[in-house]
């Protein structure tokens, strides 16, 4: 069964500072793995998709990276801003559906 | 072109009560997922539709079924709602393309059971 941590679980940190998020899966399997970005009580906005063949997508301020073999993500964001506060959620693909992590509560602050 | 879209966006029931939910997809996509998400937590898959029969099930109770019209837009349906059914109920539009997809999440619903 597949099963999606993400970490940590909250992040408070000044403007300008670059940030890592860490998501990790247990089944290598997959089709692909997407980055979602959640503001309060709002749907989910699809930040990058990282295809199972590629190692890394890049958007703007954001980066992720897939290492398949080691079941391991990560989201790198440059020069954070206060706008990028919000959770960020990642999820893997394996049959068609999403499987998401519990997400990164991300505040940054002025 | 409108995105997706979901209505209504927030409801109010009673223990033991029935709900229907909303879905029109963005347009030219055909299959729709459901997502569960409880406060604090990810989504959680509920079910897919495609050509207007349930593709998959995620671990949902037979309480939870749902519905694909011709035209692609999907309803979800919850009977004898427990105060544990409370959450964010997202829609999912999605197109497969040439061994990939595109997905789109619309806003949700917000239930909450009394």
């Amino acid at each position: 069964k597949q099963e999606v941590t993400q970490i940590p679980a909250a992040l408070s940190v000044p403007e300008g500072e670059n940030l890592v998020l860490n998501c990790s899966f247990t089944d290598s399997a997959i089709y692909n793995l997407q980055w979602f970005r959640q503001d309060p009580g709002k749907g989910l906005t699809s930040l990058l998709l990282i295809q199972s063949s590629q190692r890394e997508q890049t958007s703007g301020r954001l980066n992720a990276s897939l290492d398949k073999s080691s079941g391991r993500s990560t989201l790198y964001i440059a020069a954070s801003q206060p706008g990028d506060s919000a959770t960020y959620l990642c999820a893997v693909d394996s049959t068609d559906k999403l499987i998401f992590g519990t997400g990164t509560r991300l505040q940054v602050f002025p | 072109d409108a995105g997706v879209t979901q209505s209504p966006t927030h409801l109010i029931k009673t223990r033991g009560q029935q709900v229907t939910l909303r879905c029109s997809p963005k347009s030219g996509h055909d299959t729709v997922s459901w997502y569960q998400q409880a406060l604090g937590q990810g989504p959680q898959f509920i079910f897919q539709y495609y050509e207007e029969e349930e593709r998959q099930r995620g671990n949902f109770p037979d309480r939870f079924s749902g519905h694909q019209f011709p035209n692609y837009s999907s309803e979800l349906n919850v009977n004898a709602l427990l105060l544990g059914d409370s959450a964010l109920y997202l829609c999912a539009s999605i197109l497969f393309v040439l061994g990939s997809y595109e997905q789109y999440f619309g806003p949700g619903t917000r239930l909450t059971v009394t």
